[in-house]
């Protein structure tokens, strides 16, 4: 009865390291998404997928990749920190019928 | 592309009281909306959804919306607060069709129920 499961809890970074936040469901749905959390600003769109093999941008992609190889795993890959990519993420996933994202308990990152 | 507002970043109400958040939305398609509650340092939860059946949509908690098309909005309402509804909510829609996929949210509104 896992759901989505999202690790690390907790991560600081120096500017200009990378790092992968992980994300895996155990619902078997084929959609799966990546947001951010800012104060104010609600939570925005990084990247989303639609099926193992293809994913695409959403509204604030710039600085992440991801990769969809199994309908699991879904991680967020920080290709080189900023202080602008401080914020809470946010992993989720949706099965096909506008049924509504299940989310995962956060990864809360800071960049220093 | 679809939008959606809210209405007052806080809302404070004494327990007992009416809870009334609002949503408006924007959307070139009928759209899919939602009403997700997070808890502090919790992740989002869903608490009521509209997929184009019934236009008053019973959710958790005691919670309900009606979507008004007209108005293009889905306000979330609850009949009288508790002091466990004290969260921030979110608003969030999506376009039907082959775009249903991809959630927008509104900015949210924190709720503050006094005793």
């Amino acid at each position: 009865n896992a759901g989505v499961t999202q690790t690390p809890k907790f991560q600081v970074l120096k500017t200009g390291q990378s790092m992968t936040l992980q994300c895996a469901q155990d619902m078997n749905h084929e959609y799966m998404s990546w947001y951010r959390q800012d104060p104010g600003m609600g939570l925005r769109l990084i990247h989303y997928s639609v099926g193992a093999g293809i994913t695409d941008q959403g509204e604030v992609p710039n600085g992440y990749n991801v990769s969809r190889s199994t309908t699991e795993d879904f991680p967020l890959r920080l290709l080189s920190a900023a202080p602008s990519q401080t914020s809470v993420y946010f992993c989720a996933s949706s099965d096909r019928q506008g049924g509504g994202y299940t989310f995962g308990s956060g990864t809360r990152l800071t960049v220093v | 592309a679809q939008s959606v507002t809210q209405l007052g970043s806080h809302v404070s109400v004494s327990e007992g009281a009416l809870v009334l958040l609002r949503c408006n939305y924007s959307s070139s398609v009928p759209p899919y909306l939602f009403w997700y509650v997070q808890y502090p340092n919790q992740g989002l939860q869903l608490l009521l959804k509209y997929t184009s059946a019934a236009t008053l949509v019973k959710g958790i908690n005691g919670f309900e919306a009606e979507f008004k098309k007209s108005e293009t909005s889905f306000h979330l309402t609850k009949p009288s607060a508790h002091m466990s509804d004290a969260a921030e909510y979110f608003c969030a829609v999506s376009a039907g069709g082959t775009n249903d996929y991809k959630l927008s949210f509104g900015a949210g509104t924190t709720v503050t129920v006094r005793a």
